[in-house]
């Protein structure tokens, strides 16, 4: 069973700060990894997904791989209020290999 | 954009009793879709996968008997709770992939409670 381990935080940032969310990942196979936020009573938003070994960035997230090491973070540069929310890491995997496992979440706090 | 509804959005039912819970996709055919279910401050547990016309995957641990699940079609896809309980009670969302693009997309979830 693939496991995906986030510290849950939670953790706190002031406005206009970087956000680094960490997450590893124990099936050194895994090709495919995904940042969902989730606000509180929501389902989850995709933010990003990252398939290839560097940094890929979006706006003002950035996802960082190293299947070396399986770790993959999500830095929130500029972070605002409306960023407080629990961050979910994500692979595939499941009995069926097509189902996204999450990690259990980091909650992110952000003060104005 | 892909828009994935679940009904109802929140439901009480009494210990014994069974609820339905339908997950749709609205503007994309969807040959899988997944059943999670989240307790309150725990992530998202993959309950099983549910695929058009056959029978589902379930996870380890997750009582098929229990949580019936029948995906007839390409858009809609079904969770019944059969003698639910108490400890039943949490958050259900569902989610579907695009059979074209195989993008996920998730519903806004179902919140059951038992009592």
């Amino acid at each position: 069973q693939k496991e995906v381990e986030q510290n849950s935080g939670p953790l706190s940032v002031p406005e206009g700060a970087i956000a680094s969310l960490n997450c590893t990942y124990s099936d050194r196979g895994s090709q495919s990894f995904f940042w969902y936020r989730q606000y509180s009573g929501k389902s989850p938003e995709l933010i990003m997904f990252i398939y290839s070994n560097g940094d890929k960035e979006d706006g003002r997230f950035t996802a960082q791989l190293n299947k070396a090491s399986q770790y993959v973070s999500l830095l929130i540069r500029d972070s605002q209020p409306s960023d407080s929310a629990t961050y979910l890491c994500a692979v595939k995997g499941g009995q069926a290999g097509t189902a996204l496992i999450f990690g259990k979440g980091t909650t992110l706090s952000v003060s104005s | 954009g892909a828009v994935v509804s679940q009904h109802p959005s929140w439901v009480i039912c009494k210990s014994g009793t069974s609820v339905k819970i339908e997950c749709r996709s609205l503007d994309f055919q969807a040959t899988t879709m997944f059943w999670y279910r989240q307790f309150p401050k725990q992530s998202l547990m993959l309950m099983a996968t549910s695929n058009e016309g056959s029978k589902a995957t379930y996870e380890q641990g997750v009582e098929k008997d229990k949580f019936l699940i029948n995906h007839a079609s390409l858009t809609l896809s079904t969770l019944t709770v059969t003698s639910a309980h108490p400890e039943d009670s949490s958050f259900y969302i569902c989610s579907a992939r695009d059979s074209g693009t195989y993008e996920q997309y998730f519903g806004p979830g179902t919140r059951l409670t038992v009592t």
